[in-house]
């Protein structure tokens, strides 16, 4: 059961453009949301976060949109840059299991093109 | 950087054999998280530790064991190795262990021949 689902395997954006990234989510005991970003053989580096006490979060270019109603967030980058072009994933987690296990969507290869 | 260390990056054996990969955590973080990614698969939470103590488990298979020890470093343990044991392995760390962000090493990559 995939409770995380990012449903575009792959993207591509010209420089410059925005870059929209999106997640769907099925547990709605699920509270905190992660971003982070994959180069091939290196770990996931960490970009944005937001709790479902918010509906919106902001750092520099990246913003992260939460509709909990819809059980969707979407990660938005602006300006995209060549730099970006990474594999993107979501991850959830629940205050409610008192732990930090987080449930990872499959990822979104994006491709950010000069 | 993210400040957290895995050893080692690489490693390879046969089916069978038992081998240990080891992190170090982000200093001041207490909590410490394993995470399997392999080909078909994606990022799969194995197991999390908080302060020594073990906090959650996922699918790990009971193949497979871990601890952290006092000086909060961690070791997962993986015995009998199959072939499809061979994947990257990844530790994180974060600070309280609930609803922060964690922070993932540059993950040791297992083969099995």
């Amino acid at each position: 059961d995939q409770q995380v689902k990012q449903n575009s395997p792959s993207l591509s954006v010209q420089e410059g453009r925005i870059s929209i990234l999106n997640c769907d989510y099925t547990n709605s005991m699920f509270d905190y949301f992660l971003w982070y970003k994959k180069y091939p053989a290196e770990g996931p580096t960490f970009l944005i976060s937001i709790s479902s006490i918010k509906d919106k979060n902001e750092d520099g270019r990246f913003t992260v949109f939460l509709n909990k109603s819809a059980k969707h967030l979407s990660l938005h980058i602006v300006p995209s840059q060549p730099g970006d072009s990474a594999v993107y994933f979501c991850a959830a987690s629940a205050s409610s299991s008192n732990t930090g296990k987080l449930i990872f969507g499959q990822g979104t290869t994006l491709q950010v093109k000069p | 950087d993210s400040g957290v260390t895995q050893t080692p990056k690489h490693l390879i054996t046969a089916t069978g054999q038992r081998v240990t990969l080891r992190c170090s955590p982000r200093s001041g973080d207490l909590s410490v998280y394993w995470y399997q990614q392999s080909l078909d698969q994606g990022l799969q939470f194995l197991i999390q530790y908080y302060n020594g103590e073990e906090r959650a488990k996922g699918n790990i298979l009971e193949r497979f064991s871990a601890q952290q020890f006092p000086d909060l470093h961690s070791e997962l343990n993986l015995s009998s190795l199959e072939l499809g044991d061979s994947a990257l392995y990844f530790c994180a760390s974060s600070v309280v262990g609930v609803m922060d962000t964690q922070y993932f090493g540059p993950g040791t990559r297992l083969t099995v021949l």
